[in-house]
């Protein structure tokens, strides 16, 4: 059976420096695709960053980037200078293969507190 | 933004009421995505529709149902509602219906939905 696990329900970073969210998968497919989100206390979804399960190179996306270790089912999330603005919820995802479509299903998330 | 939207954003309701939850995808977007979120819980998927039809099913109660319109919009009827059915439930849209490649999905701004 497929499934995510988010090991660190609370982490403190300091303002400017860079931080790791932890996320372990299980899965028995060859084939799948990670997600990392945000979501802020407003309460919104925000997609951050994907990483598909072929690709040669880790993900980034401006200050995110993903270190992706298959070996180790590992996608942990990696949030460089971080600022204010990043305190919020993070999820990670995975993509549903059992359902033959795209649901997602997701880890309990890592709530981020940024200190100035 | 997102550019998926969902109305209302707040709902407060009575146990054994009936309510709709209303949700429009970004623009191309074909499939749409209903989860919940509750704090016993965690984030789950519902129900997906893609281009009208039905795709996928999650943890979705027999008191849940929902559809998809031919221009795409989609309703969530939630009735008999109970304590429990309390949560935010966020629409979510993607272009594909089957999890090709990076096909992502975007969430709407969500529903609060309240049983009082």
């Amino acid at each position: 059976a497929q499934k995510i696990t988010q090991t660190q329900p609370g982490m403190f970073v300091q303002e400017k420096e860079a931080v790791t969210l932890d996320c372990t998968y299980d899965t028995s497919d060859p084939s799948y695709g990670l997600f990392w989100y945000k979501q802020p206390s407003s309460g919104e979804m925000i997609f951050l960053i994907y990483q598909g399960s072929y690709d040669q190179q880790n993900a980034t996306e401006g200050r995110y980037s993903l270190n992706f270790q298959k070996a180790r089912k590992s996608a942990n999330l990696v949030i460089s200078a971080s600022q204010l603005g990043d305190s919020a919820m993070y999820f990670c995802a995975m993509r549903d293969s059992q359902t033959g479509a795209n649901n997602l299903f997701f880890g309990t998330g890592t709530r981020l507190t940024v200190i100035p | 933004d997102s550019g998926v939207t969902q109305t209302p954003k707040h709902l407060i309701t009575a146990t054994g009421q009936r309510v709709t939850l209303r949700c429009s995808p970004r623009s191309g977007d074909l499939s749409v995505y209903w989860y919940q979120q509750s704090l016993d819980q965690g984030l789950q998927f519902l129900i997906q529709y893609y281009n009208g039809e039905e795709r996928a099913k999650g943890n979705i109660l027999e008191r849940f149902s929902a559809q998809q319109f031919p221009d795409l919009h989609s309703e969530l009827n939630l009735s008999s509602l109970e304590l429990g059915d309390s949560a935010l439930y966020f629409c979510a849209s993607s272009v594909d219906a089957g999890g090709l490649g990076t096909d992502t999905q975007y969430f709407g701004p969500g529903t609060r939905l309240t049983v009082l």
